[in-house]
């Protein structure tokens, strides 16, 4: 099946600064991905539509000014949480699709702020 | 605004067992419904996918229904084994968009 990377898998920093975490399809083009953020026995909680070429599309309540979202190629998004504070401290997981039925999820990347 | 909510929250079961898990949607427009497995700290691995005109798919010793009158679904795992230890959860597509709504997921251990 098609392989969908996160880069980092883990990330630790300080209060204050900036993270960006990076999601590409491997093998397959990807006009939307999907942005997804897990805290600690708790679901997937979708946080914005990355759309290449285009400004993404934010769910209710996320900041996009504070995760800010690129999706410059079609085989890759980012999500940068800018100003970390220890409460964005989360799993982080990205998926992409070739469409409605096929969602191909990335192995998440663990965001913790000191 | 639809709610995904899957019960039980844990389960513990010995080899061999057949279990059922269980998922409950509020709203019956759906586009369709998909189980996962999710292994501590990973991602998402898709274990079936129902379309909203099926009632039921098949994958080895899962099987998942769809009942979207009754608005639930549930995922049947036959001779579980403890290779079987995860989360699982459900996850509705409410469009061809590709959005999904999760569940809180169950955690399953299966004991040798």
């Amino acid at each position: 099946g098609a392989v969908v990377s996160q880069h980092p898998s883990w990330v630790i920093c300080k209060s204050g600064t900036s993270v960006k975490i990076e999601c590409r399809s491997l093998d397959f083009q990807a006009t939307t991905m999907f942005w997804y953020r897990q805290f600690p026995k708790q679901s997937l909680m979708l946080m914005a539509t990355s759309n290449e070429g285009s400004k993404a599309t934010y769910e209710q309540g996320v900041e996009k000014d504070k995760f800010l979202i690129n999706h410059a190629s079609l085989t890759l998004s980012t999500l940068t949480v800018t100003s970390a504070h220890p409460e964005d401290s989360s799993f982080y997981i990205c998926s992409a699709g070739e469409g409605p039925d096929t969602q191909y999820f990335g192995p998440g990347t663990r965001l913790t702020v000191l | 605004k639809q709610e995904v909510t899957q019960i039980p929250a844990a389960l513990s079961v010995p080899e061999g067992e057949n279990l059922v898990l269980n998922c409950s949607f509020t709203d019956s427009a759906i586009y369709n419904l998909q189980w996962f497995r999710q292994d501590p700290g990973k991602g998402l691995t898709s274990l079936l996918l129902i379309q909203s005109s099926q009632r039921e798919q098949t994958s080895g010793r899962l099987n998942a229904s769809l009942d979207k009158s009754s608005g639930r679904s549930t995922l049947y795992i036959a001779a579980s084994q403890p290779g079987d230890s995860a989360t699982y959860l459900c996850a509705l597509g409410s469009g061809n968009t590709g959005k999904l709504i999760f569940g809180q997921g169950t955690t399953l251990q299966v004991k040798p």
